[in-house]
């Protein structure tokens, strides 16, 4: 598996709890980017890290979303109090650094709030 | 960023041509331009990417003209398996690359 690897698959939980999402980007890929995609809708930015330089975080729609990724490799995108509203598929993508690499793209985790 | 326009869905047959046109009216001069392919519970798979004149790999083909301001996805020979929505991007990969993906178009190949 030399993909991205995105856990979980699949998480349902309860409005008002938090939720923890990972993604495993390809080994050597030094940026590594959060994406949400809400149902038959395109894919809407979320944070950007590149390196050991701070991340981008314009496209977090509120403060209850945040992110980080430990040691330039693994990231976790945390949210808090989570509302119905944040359902939607998260996706995470990761390249190599450098002009014109594209971007390659895990799977997702489905998230649901009931 | 640059703003893209590419038609919501288009039918085709098994091994048809499919050409899909992107409008991007305001690319600037460090833009590329990015086809992405997503099967549907899947992420979005790359396809090709060019800055000008025409590129091709052994997926598809991307046709971009002098002025820059549109470009066309060619995929020869589709199968079944080709249906999938496809995305248009245009973006500076040094800026930080943050893609900006608009509906995309959906792509039904028909036996």
């Amino acid at each position: 598996g030399a993909g991205v690897s995105q856990s979980p698959s699949n998480k349902v939980t309860e409005k008002g709890k938090d939720v923890e999402l990972r993604c495993d980007p390809i080994s050597g890929h030094t940026a590594l980017y959060w994406y949400r995609q809400s149902l038959g809708q395109g894919l809407e930015f979320l944070i950007y890290f590149q390196g050991n330089s701070a991340p981008d975080k314009s496209g977090l729609p509120s403060d209850r979303f945040s992110a980080e990724r430990t040691g330039g490799s693994v990231s976790t995108l945390t949210i808090q109090r989570t509302q119905q509203e944040d359902s939607a598929v998260y996706l995470c993508a990761s390249s190599l650094e450098g002009y014109s690499e594209p971007q390659h793209f895990g799977d997702g985790t489905r998230l649901s709030i009931l | 960023l640059a703003k893209t326009t590419q038609p919501i869905s288009m039918d085709s047959y098994e091994g048809q041509e499919v050409n899909i046109t992107c409008s991007h009216n305001n690319i600037a001069t460090n833009d590329y331009i990015t086809w992405y392919q997503q099967f549907p519970s899947q992420g979005p798979r790359f396809i090709i990417q060019g800055y000008k004149t025409k590129v091709t790999n052994e997926v598809a083909s991307l046709f971009i003209p002098a002025d820059r301001k549109s470009s066309t996805l060619s995929l020869p020979r589709v199968s079944l398996s080709d249906t999938a929505v496809y995305y248009c991007l245009v973006g500076d990969p040094a800026a930080g690359n943050k893609l900006t993906f608009g509906g995309g178009t959906r792509v039904l190949v028909k036996p």
